[in-house]
């Protein structure tokens, strides 16, 4: 069970602006940066954003990230029909069994 | 560039255990973890755990403890997780991951292997 959540969906049409929110706690979004996948049907996830809110490079200035407290956001501005997949956040969780890695429920985004 | 290569398809019976392995290329091995990140039919990600290819040293998640061993292969530079005592909710898409730095600092992999489905029924 994931302690992280994500809404399950968000949908927008094309050009619009898209927002899916990540909440945890203080043991890991509130005291470690956090990252942002995308994945496509059938295959692995690609990097979207890391350390909150940096882009790998070719990754579209249209994704942002943001953090404040124990929450995170990824926007999506301009949405495009390729941009249709499950998005992910993940981070560092200062558990008692040591640091491990967690993965927020995830979002499923359409474009109408 | 840098590629992670995983093995095929497993087909296992509960009570069996699996391997599967990530062939690495493209970059200095010892020099970076590898994490192994599964996901169910249907759902999210979950991280399993790393291993460092520098001294081996692991971490891994509590409800795995017991049943997951990490392992590398310098000389081949190959990562392996091997799961024992299958069941049948461990039917789902192993990936390996590279991590930034030879110990994890958090579940940040810009490079992923193809996924490897493992499917355990009787």
């Amino acid at each position: 069970q994931s302690v992280v959540t994500q809404p399950p969906s968000a949908s927008g049409t094309p050009g619009q602006r898209v927002t899916i929110s990540c909440s945890g706690s203080s043991s890991n979004i509130g005291s470690n940066t956090v990252t942002w996948y995308q994945q496509l049907p059938g295959t692995a996830p690609k990097l979207l954003i890391y350390s909150n809110n940096q882009r790998p490079s070719g990754v579209p200035d249209r994704f942002s990230g943001s953090k404040s407290g124990t929450s995170a956001s990824l926007a999506i501005s301009g949405l495009q029909s390729e941009d249709e997949a499950d998005y992910y956040c993940a981070a560092w969780d200062d558990s008692l069994n040591g640091p491990l890695g967690v993965f927020g429920t995830g979002t499923k985004v359409t474009v109408l | 560039q840098v590629q992670l290569v995983q093995s095929g398809v497993e087909v296992k019976k509960p009570g069996a255990s699996v391997k599967v392995s990530c062939k690495t290329s493209g970059y200095t091995f010892t020099s970076y973890a590898i994490s192994w990140v599964r996901q169910a039919p249907g759902q999210g990600l979950e991280w399993m755990g790393w291993i460092s290819a520098y001294n081996g040293n692991t971490k891994y998640v509590q409800k795995l403890q017991g049943r997951v061993t990490m392992t590398t292969d310098t000389a081949t530079r190959t990562a392996y997780m091997e799961l024992r005592s299958l069941r049948s909710d461990d039917t789902a898409v192993y990936y390996c991951a590279r991590d930034k730095s030879v110990v994890p600092s958090g579940p940040e992999f810009q490079h992923w292997g193809q996924g490897t489905p493992v499917i355990v029924s009787s």
